[in-house]
């Protein structure tokens, strides 16, 4: 079972629409969630940073955590065109180790006029 | 914002040779930074820790010898892939902490693609 679980879509949507993005994870040691967005060919740059379970907000973006069921989610409102890209989970276990990123396989999402 | 760099941006090389990357941070220090290897449609996985003034930390399965990293100053870490084959063909992704005193965000370079022929 991998550390990390990202259903890998891909998944396409309409202009304006609700994307929902989630990842699970099998290790409690994780304390840290972040969600990267990875256009084709860029290294990846960091959309929200969570370090607690609950709902946190920027603009268009909801980050999602609820650490007693490993499971953490993304939320765009209003997606746009430009929204398409490969979304990563990332967690982190915070501490000494804190760099050391564990990265889910990507959300392929395309946001079409 | 944060700027780290990598450089080349692509590679071609041929089998047997050796390649190496480079990982700059621009307007601040990284004792850290960490090097990542992408396979396409594939994640990102972590390769190496670079520690500044020391050696750095490889992840379980990752040949140290065959990736040489070398951690010269507080701005630039870079990666050596000796005697590449075809299999090292791949793209890799550094990145580097920056304190906040809240917490330390990660910024990643450009990426470097790889292709060994």
């Amino acid at each position: 079972q991998k550390e990390v679980e990202q259903d890998p879509g891909p998944l396409s949507v309409p202009e304006g629409a609700i994307v929902s993005l989630n990842c699970t994870y099998s290790n409690s040691a994780f304390q840290y969630f972040m969600w990267y967005r990875q256009y084709s060919r860029k290294g990846p740059e960091l959309l929200m940073y969570t370090y607690s379970s609950g709902n946190k907000e920027d603009g268009r973006f909801t980050a999602q955590v609820d650490k007693s069921s490993k499971y953490i989610s993304l939320f765009i409102r209003d997606s746009q065109p430009s929204d398409s890209a490969t979304y990563l989970c990332a967690l982190s276990p915070g501490g000494t180790s804190y760099g050391k990123l564990t990265f889910g396989q990507g959300t392929i999402l395309t946001v079409h006029p | 914002g944060a700027v780290v760099s990598q450089h080349p941006s692509w590679v071609i090389c041929k089998s047997g040779t050796s390649v190496k990357i480079e990982c700059r941070s621009l307007d601040f220090q990284a004792t850290t930074m960490f090097w990542y290897r992408q396979f396409p449609k594939q994640s990102l996985m972590l390769m190496a820790t670079s520690n500044e003034g020391s050696k750095a930390t490889y992840e379980q399965g990752v040949e140290k010898d065959k990736f040489l990293i070398n951690h010269a100053s507080l701005t630039l870490s870079t990666l050596t892939v000796t005697s590449a084959h075809p299999e090292d063909s791949s793209f890799y992704i550094c990145s580097a902490p920056r304190a906040s005193g809240v917490n330390d965000e990660q910024f990643f370079g450009p990426g470097t693609r790889l292709t060994v022929l």
